[in-house]
């Protein structure tokens, strides 16, 4: 059973489009964060939310955490190629263990 | 600069051999995790640390066991390796408060024929 379910699993879009990524629970997160993964690497931070309803935004994406704390979503505008990569959410439920989703694979096309 | 490092980065095992990821941090972190990642997918928790001469198990810890005996140190042993543990292993580390920023190693190949 997988805790953070993300869709889609994969996207495939044309450079200047925008688009979202949803990451859904059935369970209650202390806080939540997405990641960006690239070929070969790590994940890395991109934000982390605290707060049902909070909305934060970092350039061109725009990161919001449900009021009930659940879900998540991460809308991206006018995607570029260099956003190319591996999405993921991941979820605390206060005990510090960072449960991971399922991911979003995104490739733009230039 | 080091952050998490990870050793070995790519391993090819034989089915029942037994080997041990290395993992260290440079960061004074409490909390360490081990994840691993099959292709594609997202990234499964299998033990994680709060602190030295503390370990709990995460999601699939069967075909694993990890030991902290210093607060850098936390390596991940796979004993009687199966083709089900060829994987890319990620260990990573945090302060360990809600919302920190977890910072992950740069993953080890592993692949059990």
């Amino acid at each position: 059973t997988q805790l953070l379910e993300q869709s889609p699993q994969f996207l495939s879009i044309q450079e200047g489009e925008n688009l979202t990524v949803y990451c859904n629970s059935s369970s209650v997160f202390s806080s939540l964060q997405w990641y960006r993964q690239e070929p070969g690497e790590g994940p890395v931070l991109l934000v982390t939310v605290v707060t049902g309803g909070e909305v934060k935004k970092l350039k061109r994406l725009t990161f919001q955490f449900g009021d009930a704390r659940k879900d998540s979503s991460l809308h991206i505008t006018a995607a570029q190629p260099g956003d190319t990569g591996l999405y993921l959410c991941a979820g605390d439920r206060g005990t510090y263990k960072y449960i991971f989703g399922t991911g979003t694979r995104l490739k733009v096309l230039a | 600069n080091a952050g998490v490092t990870q050793t070995p980065k790519f391993r090819i095992l034989k089915i029942g051999q037994s080997m041990t990821l290395q993992c260290a941090q440079d960061m004074n972190h409490n909390y360490m995790y081990w994840y691993r990642q099959d292709p594609g997918m997202g990234l499964k928790l299998i033990y994680y640390s709060v602190g030295a001469g503390i370990t709990d198990k995460g999601e699939v810890p069967n075909g694993y066991n990890v030991s902290r005996s210093t607060t850098e140190d936390f390596p991940l042993r796979l004993e009687l390796a199966a083709p089900s543990q060829t994987s890319v292993y990620f260990c990573a580390s945090s302060w360990g408060s809600s919302g920190n920023t977890i910072y992950f190693g740069e993953g080890s190949w592993l692949t059990v024929v």
